[in-house]
């Protein structure tokens, strides 16, 4: 069973760039919620997406957007790069549209200079 | 809304000393409640997840316990180790999106030999 993905690793942009981060679901996993995770804090959730719809969404502003894909991979992209965007971005993946048990991705560190 | 707050922010324990750590949650309609451990700089590794209906979970030389009625979880870790050193959250689902979690802000845990 392979567990969730997320690529890249680390990622370094300035101030007004746009950047899409990836994330592959938990084989069997139709569901996928990301979060950002500022320096000593809980995880906020951003968005979920479910069978390609989304599925709620937390207080993030509309360049914050997201894809869901057949094979339930899904995409998270941030428009117009703010400094504040720096954070660990994580993706988490589960079973159906029930809050089910989560299961989270190694994450992506952006740093926005 | 949903707000979940963990006590103590930051503990350092002796190896082998048996601790506890505190999470409360102020809306007691919950459907689960899971914890996490995360390691510097890393993604969340899924420790227990306690159903509504059930009152504690154990796995290993870790037990959670859940009181809804009066907004509490409780993470007992037996033994501990230099290993167990980490960031531990509780979190639970609900609020305006029904798969978002609701974190706390995690108890920062070192275990020195």
């Amino acid at each position: 069973e392979t567990g969730v993905t997320q690529s890249p690793t680390h990622l370094i942009k300035t101030r007004g760039q746009q950047v899409t981060l990836r994330c592959s679901s938990q084989s069997g996993h139709n569901t996928v919620s990301w979060y950002q995770q500022a320096l000593g804090q809980g995880p906020q959730f951003i968005f979920q997406y479910y069978r390609e719809e989304e599925n709620g969404r937390g207080n993030f502003p509309p360049r914050f957007s997201g894809l869901q894909f057949p094979n339930y991979s899904s995409e998270l992209n941030v428009n117009a790069l703010e400094l504040d965007d720096s954070a660990l971005y994580l993706c988490a993946s589960s079973l159906g549209n029930l809050p089910n048990e989560q299961f989270f991705g190694p994450g992506t560190r952006l740093t926005v200079l | 809304k949903q707000e979940v707050t963990q006590i103590p922010a930051a503990l350092s324990v002796p190896e082998g000393e048996n601790l506890v750590l505190n999470c409360s949650f102020t809306d007691s309609a919950i459907y689960n409640l899971q914890w996490f451990r995360q390691d510097p700089g890393k993604g969340l590794t899924s420790l227990l997840l306690i159903q509504s209906s059930q009152r504690e979970q154990t796995s290993g030389r870790l037990n959670a316990s859940l009181d809804k009625s009066s907004g509490r979880s409780t993470l007992y870790i037996a033994a501990s180790q230099p290993g167990d050193s980490a960031t531990y959250l509780c979190a639970v689902p609900g609020g305006t999106s029904y798969g978002k979690l609701t974190f706390g802000q995690g108890t920062i845990l070192t275990v020195h030999p």
